[in-house]
């Protein structure tokens, strides 16, 4: 039982370029979530995904989409990457969408030069 | 608007001596307040969560309370394994699904 994981562990990228964030969670839970944390300022909600087929925007969507694959997999993508949006992010699921408890993952750390 | 203010900062002990740590909350109606461990490099790991005021819970050297305004993490006799970040967030009864993050307090424990 691995829990929450996500590929990649780091990544580099150039102003412009793009790129897709994988998470995988195999506890059977129907939420999932995405977060970006930046030094002093608290993670910070992207995009969450209530159930297969529904996905919402958090606090801070702008410049990310997503897509919840299935009911184990729900990926960022960074379309256009700015050095804004250099973070680490972190996924995160639950068993349902009022559950108070979110199982994070190990997290990406996303460089953009 | 949920806030969220963990203080301190940053905080340093010596192996064995107690201290708090505290998060202070501002929600509309309070659904839940959890506290996150957060090592290095990693990501947090749940520890605790409090519904209503005057709820406590444990585990091991970790106690959280919970009020109407404010919770606190008392660590008892701390050894240096529990160095780590500790974050704070609450659950607002008008947002089902979103957390609301502290910035955390960074606690080191000296041998």
């Amino acid at each position: 039982n691995a829990g929450v994981t996500q590929t990649p562990k780091f990544q580099v990228l150039k102003t412009g370029q793009s790129m897709t964030l994988q998470c995988a969670q195999d506890m059977n839970h129907n939420s999932m979530y995405w977060y970006r944390q930046d030094p002093g300022m608290g993670l910070r909600l992207i995009y969450y995904s209530a159930s297969e087929g529904t996905t919402d925007k958090g606090e801070v969507p702008n410049g990310y989409n997503v897509s919840r694959l299935n009911k184990r997999e729900f990926s960022l993508r960074l379309e256009s990457a700015a050095p804004s949006q250099t973070s680490v992010y972190f996924c995160a699921s639950s068993e349902v969408p009022s559950s108070q408890t979110q199982y994070f993952g190990p997290g990406t750390r996303l460089l953009v030069l | 608007e949920d806030q969220v203010t963990q203080s301190p900062e940053a905080l340093r002990l010596q192996e064995g001596e107690s201290s708090s740590l505290n998060c202070s909350y501002t929600v509309s109606g309070l659904r839940g307040l959890f506290w996150y461990r957060q090592d290095p490099g990693k990501g947090p790991e749940f520890l605790f969560t409090l519904y209503s005021a005057g709820e406590e819970k444990e585990k091991e050297r970790l106690k959280a309370t919970l009020t109407k305004k404010e919770s606190f993490l008392h660590i008892t006799a701390p050894k240096p394994e529990d160095s780590a970040t500790y974050l704070c967030a609450v659950q607002d009864t008008g947002s089902a699904r979103q957390l609301t993050f502290g910035s955390g307090t960074q606690l080191t424990v000296l041998p």
